[in-house]
Formats: C-alpha cells, sequence, structure tokens
C-alpha cells in the first residue's frame, strides 16, 4: 500500500541534543512537507520541499534543518537550537502539478518530547 | 493574505445530534478548501475536499460541506453525532496546486453520549 511512514512514533531526547526524524514515501509525490502541532495551535509549516535538493523555510524553520537527497525522503533534525522542541511533528506530502488539487496526505505523526 | 479561521475550539454535541464545524477563508481568488480529521495521536485524514464544479461536497463517514462564496465560508455538516465522531478538525485551504496549504486552529469535537 502507498503511503507515508514516520519514525520513530515516539521520542525522547535531552536538552542539548540533536534528533533526525524520518519520513518517507512511496507515493510518487513531488512535493514533502513537515508541520509542527501544538495544542490549541494547529499546524505550522516548518519547512517543505517541491523538488528533491531544494527546499524552503516555512513559517519556523529557526532551530530546524532538513535535506532532500532522494525523492522518497525528506528527514527533519531537530537541533539544541530549537528553544522548545518538545511537540508533535508531521509528515506530508503531495502532488504539485498537473492533476493535483493540493490534497496533503500525512504521516502517522512522530511525537517528540525533550527531557 | 490567505488566511482561514475556524469557529469555535471546542465543539460540543450529544450523540445523534448535528454536528456543525464553521470554517470561513479570506483569499483574493477562489480557493481549493479541505476537511481533514484527526484521531488522538494520529495523522490528518481527508474528509472531504471543494476544487471546482459542485458546491455541496460529500465526503466519508457521512460528512458533508458546503461551498458558499458569497458567505466565504464552508462549514462541515453531519446530520447524526457518533461517538467515533470525537476528534480535531481542519479546514485548511489553497489558492491553487503547487502552493503551501494555509491551516486554521482547528476544532476539537466532543460527543457525548
Amino acid at each position: 500500500d502507498g503511503g507515508i511512514t514516520q519514525s520513530p512514533k515516539y521520542l525522547f531526547r535531552k536538552e542539548g541534543q540533536n534528533v533526525t526524524l524520518s519520513c518517507e514515501q512511496n507515493l510518487n509525490h513531488d512535493a514533502m512537507y513537515w508541520y509542527r502541532q501544538d495544542p490549541g495551535q494547529g499546524l505550522r509549516l516548518i519547512y517543505y520541499s517541491q523538488i528533491v535538493n531544494d527546499f524552503q523555510k516555512g513559517d519556523i524553520a529557526e532551530g530546524y534543518s532538513v535535506s532532500r537527497e532522494k525523492k522518497e525522503s525528506f528527514p527533519l533534525t531537530v537541533t539544541s537550537a530549537q528553544k522548545n522542541p518538545t511537540a508533535f511533528y508531521l509528515c506530508a506530502s503531495s502532488i504539485v502539478t498537473g492533476v493535483g488539487t493540493g490534497e496533503l496526505f500525512f504521516g502517522e505523526g512522530s511525537r517528540l518530547t525533550v527531557l | 493574505a490567505q488566511s482561514v479561521t475556524q469557529l469555535g475550539s471546542h465543539v460540543s454535541v450529544s450523540e445523534g445530534a448535528l454536528v456543525l464545524l464553521r470554517c470561513n477563508y479570506s483569499s483574493s481568488v477562489p480557493p481549493y478548501l479541505f476537511w481533514y480529521v484527526q484521531y488522538p495521536n494520529q495523522g490528518l485524514q481527508l474528509l472531504l475536499k471543494y476544487t471546482t464544479g459542485a458546491t455541496l461536497v460529500k465526503g466519508i463517514n457521512g460528512f458533508e460541506a458546503e461551498f458558499k462564496k458569497s458567505e466565504t465560508s464552508f462549514h462541515l455538516t453531519k446530520p447524526s453525532a457518533h461517538m467515533s465522531d470525537a476528534a480535531e478538525y481542519f479546514c485548511p485551504m489553497i489558492k491553487a496546486a503547487g502552493n503551501k496549504l494555509t491551516f486554521g486552529g482547528g476544532t476539537r469535537v466532543l460527543v457525548k453520549p
């Protein structure tokens, strides 16, 4: 079945440590996104990529980094510079052009807790 | 700038009662609109979407929404709430494919027995 796989589902980290969240898709979608979700704040865009080897900052990119070396993979690194990293992180993908309507397909999410 | 406003961060309904979730948008051009549902600790699932054509859109799980350009609204309804409808609902919009989705704050639905 096609879809988006995020791992790990739960992650604990100590302050000052970097952590990388994995996102893989087999939908052959061009675009991939990372969102952060906090209670009562909806979804906020961290980074997005519409093509391999290219990505753009979203609304809250500070303290995060990404790479897009392969079409199917878009890992997110939460660095020690992120002041409040405890959150639920969602990865998504979409078709960019042609028959695409902009609909996002989401992974199951990764919950990061900083101890 | 485009934006989405979901009226009511929390909505409580009785089982069997009408579910009505309100969504208003602001956009310089008619947008594509979506409703997503999120169950606890899970990703978002698409309920329905409006792109062009018929303004009354039917989705999964008995939900439907009507695009009203004159009111800049895309409210979500379900005639009879079920306990399994307890979740958070989001109404994002996009101006065209390839652009970023704009999300509102979401509405959490509680269903009372």
